[in-house]
């Protein structure tokens, strides 16, 4: 069966700092992934997706993910976190059900 | 483009009655929509995929005649929340999938319920 695992609930971060946010799927095949961001009481929005090709992914709002098979892993990165990144992150699989499984989410914290 | 509106964005209930909330693709086709349910601080769960013109496929341990899904055209689903009791309440969000067959869902601002 397709799972996502966000092992961080919650981090912490100052403001500018680096940031890397975990996410290990399980899938037979190499899945469809995807990482959104969800703002208090608001809806997702997808910030960058992995479907083949180069396992680099660029993103909106200057984050990044990085593909690993072998690790069964696609971490979300920022070099420098901005205020306003304090949000709510989730990692998605989708496999050959064409449904998304989302992760747990990690809730990001920024101090200035 | 690809906007998903949901309305309402939020709603207050009393036990027992009944509440539906709509899902749009404003400007473009879905032929699947998907919603999702969202407890506090915790993930999303599907609930159910509805595709226009046939019935909604609901996932295991939803119960379907308590939500009622309708996809009545390219850009419209709605649930509707029968009977509702406080257990009901929940952040619910819908997305929409492209009939030009793109492999990404947009989703919709979400719909607060608070059932009292």
């Amino acid at each position: 069966a397709q799972s996502v695992t966000q092992p961080d609930i919650h981090i912490t971060v100052s403001e500018g700092a680096s940031l890397e946010l975990r996410c290990n799927y399980s899938y037979g095949a190499t899945p469809y992934l995807f990482w959104y961001v969800q703002s208090p009481g608001q809806g997702l929005q997808l910030l960058l997706k992995y479907f083949s090709g180069d396992t680099l992914v660029q993103g909106i709002k200057g984050f990044e993910a990085e593909f690993k098979r072998s690790q069964s892993s696609f971490n979300l990165r920022k070099p420098s976190v901005h205020w306003s990144d304090a949000a709510e992150y989730f990692c998605a699989v989708e496999g050959n059900t064409d449904k998304l499984i989302f992760g747990t989410g990690t809730r990001l914290q920024v101090f200035p | 483009g690809a906007v998903v509106s949901q309305h309402p964005s939020r709603v207050i209930c009393k036990s027992g009655t009944s509440v539906k909330i709509e899902c749009r693709s404003l400007d473009f086709q879905a032929t699947t929509m998907f919603w999702y349910r969202q407890f506090p601080k915790q993930s999303l769960m599907l609930m159910a995929t509805s595709n226009e013109g046939s019935k909604a496929t609901y996932e295991q341990g939803v119960e379907k005649d308590k939500f009622l899904i309708n996809h009545a055209s390219l850009t419209l689903s709605t649930l509707t929340v029968t009977s509702a009791h406080p257990e009901d309440s929940s952040f619910y969000i819908c997305s929409a999938r492209p009939r030009t067959g793109e492999d990404e869902q947009y989703f919709g601002p979400g719909t607060r319920l608070t059932v009292t």
